[in-house]
């Protein structure tokens, strides 16, 4: 079994500013793939980020980075330079055993 | 490239009759797709895989009987939910996959579904 928790209900951020949402994983599986999503208002799931776990380095997509701790099974959201349209549902997921599992999600606010 | 689209986007539908949703594949054939619900402010839930030309397989705790998948095509499954009641209203979203693996999940935008 494979489960992703995120302590983090709902944060804010200031517009232009960062903000690091904060995601944990728990797998028996040593090869696995590490997502984030986004989840806006319409509802459309948008891939965010995505890290494969034999990969030590972090993924990084223009002002969104990871901080992966894979002994720690840590797996960080970095959103640099925060827009107004970077408000959403943000959820932590693990591919793993041909399942993706999700958390239950981060609600970002960006405050102008 | 890789476009998943749902339809219809949003149904209602009185307590007793059949929905079915359909799951296509707009630019890539998909030998797996995925069926999710969300219920308000909460997370996705998978609740099966679907295999083009083979028997779904259902997440323990989701009724086979309830929920019908079909995938009969690479670009098309169909999830029935039949004889629906009010409970199983919900938002409901599929995933399609390519060649590139499972762990490449494209989304659908979703179907709302409501039970009176």
């Amino acid at each position: 079994a494979q489960t992703v928790t995120q302590s983090q209900p709902e944060m804010s951020v200031q517009e232009a500013e960062t903000v690091t949402l904060s995601c944990t994983y728990d797998t028996s599986e040593s090869d696995y793939y590490l997502f984030w999503y986004k989840q806006p208002p319409s509802r459309q799931m948008i891939l965010v980020i995505r890290q494969e776990a034999y990969k030590q380095q972090n993924a990084t997509e223009n002002r969104f980075s990871v901080n992966f701790q894979k002994a720690a099974k840590s797996f960080s959201l970095k959103i640099s330079d925060s827009q107004l349209g970077d408000a959403a549902m943000y959820f932590c997921a693990i591919f793993g055993n041909e399942k993706l599992t999700f958390g239950t999600g981060t609600r970002l606010t960006i405050i102008p | 490239g890789a476009v998943v689209s749902q339809h219809p986007s949003w149904v209602i539908c009185k307590s007793g009759t059949s929905v079915k949703i359909e799951c296509r594949s707009l630019d890539f054939q998909a030998t797996t797709m995925f069926w999710y619900r969300q219920f308000p402010k909460q997370s996705l839930m998978l609740m099966a895989t679907s295999n083009e030309g083979s028997k779904a397989t259902y997440e323990q705790g989701v009724e086979k009987d309830k929920f019908l998948i079909n995938h009969a095509s690479l670009t098309l499954s169909t999830l029935t939910v039949t004889s629906a009641h009010p409970e199983d209203s919900s938002f409901y979203i599929c995933s399609a996959v390519t060649s590139g693996g499972a762990n490449e999940q494209f989304f659908g935008p979703g179907t709302r579904l409501t039970v009176l």
